[in-house]
């Protein structure tokens, strides 16, 4: 079972440019977010889909955008890379739908963004 | 205005010793709690969840105990082993956990042999 996957694990942009993170998840979950890792910060949420055609703003979606192409993948677009975005980026899915986030959510392993 | 709270950012502990994390939270409209463990350069997994209809959930050497008119929760675990040693999580969702998650800034637990 691979779970959620995300690529790049590992990327480093120079500030200004564009990248896109990648996420895809195999355990038909309706329901999918990104969230960013800063240290003494916790996880906070950048944007989830609560199903597939839909996508809401969490905590901190300023300088972000993102797409629910399918059931399965959900991608993270930084537009204009600012070194406040060097963190690491956690995709994950959950089963709970309609709505929101909650019950049991697993996550990818990670993508360690730098921008210089 | 942080709504979970892990104020104390590390906790070292002996081997088969008990080790208690905890976790406090303002917003009155949580009412499903969960534990998440990190390890470094992985994701965050899940440990154990509660319902704010109980106030205690066991599952082998997790316990999190529910103290709602406190606002309050923590997690047991009992023997500590060195492969416990990670960051730990907090988080609360509302509705019944059909809300999106908020977590606490976690905490590092370290077990010593």
């Amino acid at each position: 079972n691979a779970g959620v996957t995300q690529t790049p694990k590992f990327q480093v942009l120079k500030t200004g440019q564009s990248m896109t993170l990648q996420c895809a998840q195999d355990m038909n979950h309706n329901s999918m977010y990104w969230y960013r890792q800063d240290p003494g910060m916790g996880l906070r949420l950048i944007y989830y889909s609560a199903s597939e055609g839909t996508t809401d703003k969490g905590e901190v979606p300023n300088g972000y955008n993102v797409s629910r192409l399918n059931k399965r993948e959900f991608s993270l677009r930084l537009e204009s890379a600012a070194p406040s975005q060097t963190s690491v980026y956690f995709c994950a899915s959950s089963e709970v739908g309609g709505g929101g986030l909650g019950g049991e959510a697993f996550f990818g392993q990670g993508t360690r963004l730098t921008v210089v | 205005d942080q709504q979970v709270k892990q104020n104390s950012p590390s906790l070292s502990v002996q081997e088969g010793r008990i080790s208690i994390l905890n976790c406090d939270y303002t917003n009155s409209m949580f009412d499903y709690f969960l534990w998440y463990k990190k390890y470094p350069a992985e994701g965050p997994t899940f440990l154990i969840s509660i319902s704010s209809i109980k106030d205690k959930n066991e599952d082998g050497r997790f316990t999190v105990f529910l103290n709602k008119s406190a606002k309050h929760l923590s997690l047991h675990i009992v023997p500590s082993q060195p492969g416990d040693s990670a960051v730990y999580f907090c988080a609360a969702s509302a509705r019944g956990g059909s809300e999106k998650l908020v977590f606490g800034k976690g905490m590092k637990l370290t077990v010593n042999p």
